[in-house]
């Protein structure tokens, strides 16, 4: 089974400070993903990886940025954190064959004071 | 673009009846995938069922099967013999067939409880 974990469950940070969110894969999986979801709103692409050192943006990636030095691992950074950034945040993973769907992490959510 | 529209927020069901989630897509595109997540409360989101735009035949996995109409744009979900463990976020995405888009579009989600 695939597997996609996120460094935290639950993080509460201060307004202001500069956030790291982690995510490893285990299945080589080239493309990777983050999301964040708010009720009402869904899902949200933030920006993706299809590639080392690739990125993407997605649809709503202003007020963060993201790197991803090896295959398996793809961190979103929150650069100056704002309360408008207190939201669930889901990592997810998929191959190149589209018809498989995304792998997604257990999500963290993070709380901005 | 495209989107993805869940026009129910919330749906309920009576434990071991069959309750259909609606979901409409909008794109302009003829080759594509659409999926069916469940997030249940607290736990990963998962992947339920999958549809390619080019299969006629409806997919189905176990009690859960989709009505897809390619010309009406729509894909709902049905759930045959609900569970308790039914309960969840359920999610409507759609992703295009072309390489080099990878990205999924979700619907707002619809909320089921399963009544005992």
């Amino acid at each position: 089974d695939v597997k996609v974990t996120q460094s935290s469950r639950y993080l509460v940070k201060r307004t202001g400070e500069k956030v790291f969110l982690e995510c490893v894969q285990d299945m080589d999986h080239e493309n990777m993903f983050w999301y964040r979801q708010d009720p009402g709103l869904g899902l949200r692409l933030i920006y993706f990886s299809y590639d080392v050192k690739m990125k993407e943006k997605g649809d709503i990636p202003e007020g963060y940025s993201v790197s991803r030095e090896k295959k398996e691992r793809f961190s979103l950074i929150l650069e100056s954190a704002s309360t408008n950034q207190t939201s669930m945040y889901l990592c997810a993973s998929s191959t190149l064959i589209g018809s498989r769907g995304q792998y997604f992490g257990p999500g963290t959510r993070l709380t901005v004071t | 673009a495209q989107t993805v529209t869940q026009s129910q927020p919330e749906m309920s069901v009576q434990e071991a009846e069959t309750v259909t989630l609606s979901c409409t897509y909008d794109t302009s595109e003829s080759d594509y995938y659409l999926f069916w997540y469940k997030q249940p409360p607290s736990r990963q989101m998962i992947l339920v069922i999958r549809q390619e735009a080019y299969k006629q035949q409806n997919a189905t996995e176990n009690r859960f099967s989709v009505n897809f109409q390619k010309a009406a744009k729509s894909f709902s979900l049905k759930i045959s013999d609900s569970q308790l463990g039914d309960a969840a976020m359920y999610f409507c995405a759609y992703r295009s067939a072309n390489f080099g888009n990878e990205k999924l579009t979700f619907g707002t989600g619809t909320r089921l409880t399963i009544i005992p």
